[in-house]
């Protein structure tokens, strides 16, 4: 059972903005860990969106952001194309388990 | 270019052992934590354990469903980390991804099917 806490689904229609929660405690998204963000497309490996809460990697569109308040991070796509149809993992470190943690994960679809 | 690539896949019946391995090329692999993340068919990912650098004492960390049964091991002298699997149940069927942690986990291997079925 995963400690980070996603909704299952969230869509909208090409163009709008949609956001993705990633729900933590105080001993990993509040005890100040960074979160990461996966884009997992169908039948491929994830591949990182948001790194350090916000940050950006090379290629990735300026579309994707990410934010992190208390115990809890949300990634938001703005813009939202086809191509962005795919599955959403956020990720961090908890200390009580000692290990890293990934989030329940979220499909987002594209009207 | 950065790149990972798992082998050692296959189908094994439950209380058997399986190696994995992962080739790590295009990055100074003894400075890196590398990982493993598996992912059972359908479901979402799943963090198996890791491996520091050996400037770090090498230490290993491993998650909870896996742990006392799954060994990481690294040769910094072929760029190459390494899972060892014993007691495997049907509940490890799953693909397995090799990952390095920087800047998030970055990047992935293509991944490899480990089925545990009789």
């Amino acid at each position: 059972q995963s400690v980070l806490t996603q909704p299952p689904s969230v869509s909208g229609a090409p163009g709008q903005r949609v956001t993705i929660s990633c729900t933590g405690s105080s001993s990993n998204i509040g005890a100040r860990h960074d979160v990461h963000w996966y884009q997992q497309l169908p039948g491929t490996a994830p591949k990182v969106v948001i790194y350090s809460d916000r940050n950006r990697p090379s290629g990735v569109p300026d579309r994707f952001s990410g934010s992190k308040s208390g115990t809890s991070a949300s990634l938001a796509i703005t813009g939202l194309q086809a191509e962005d149809e795919a599955d959403y993992y956020c990720q961090s470190f908890d200390d009580r388990l000692s290990g890293h943690v990934f989030g329940t994960g979220t499909k987002v679809a594209v009207l | 270019e950065v790149q990972l690539v798992e082998s050692g896949g296959a189908k094994i019946n439950p209380g058997g052992s399986l190696r994995l391995s992962c080739a790590a090329s295009g990055f100074a692999f003894g400075n890196f934590w590398m990982n493993w993340v598996r992912q059972a068919p359908g479901k979402g990912l799943e963090w198996v354990g890791r491996i520091g650098p050996k400037v770090r004492g090498g230490t290993s960390d491993y998650a909870a469903p896996v742990k006392d049964r799954f060994t990481i091991s690294r040769d910094d002298s072929k760029n190459m980390v390494f899972l060892q699997m014993n007691s495997l149940k049907t509940e490890d069927t799953a693909v397995y991804y090799c990952t390095r942690a920087a800047f998030g986990f970055d990047p992935w291997g293509q991944g490899t099917l480990v089925t545990v079925s009789s």
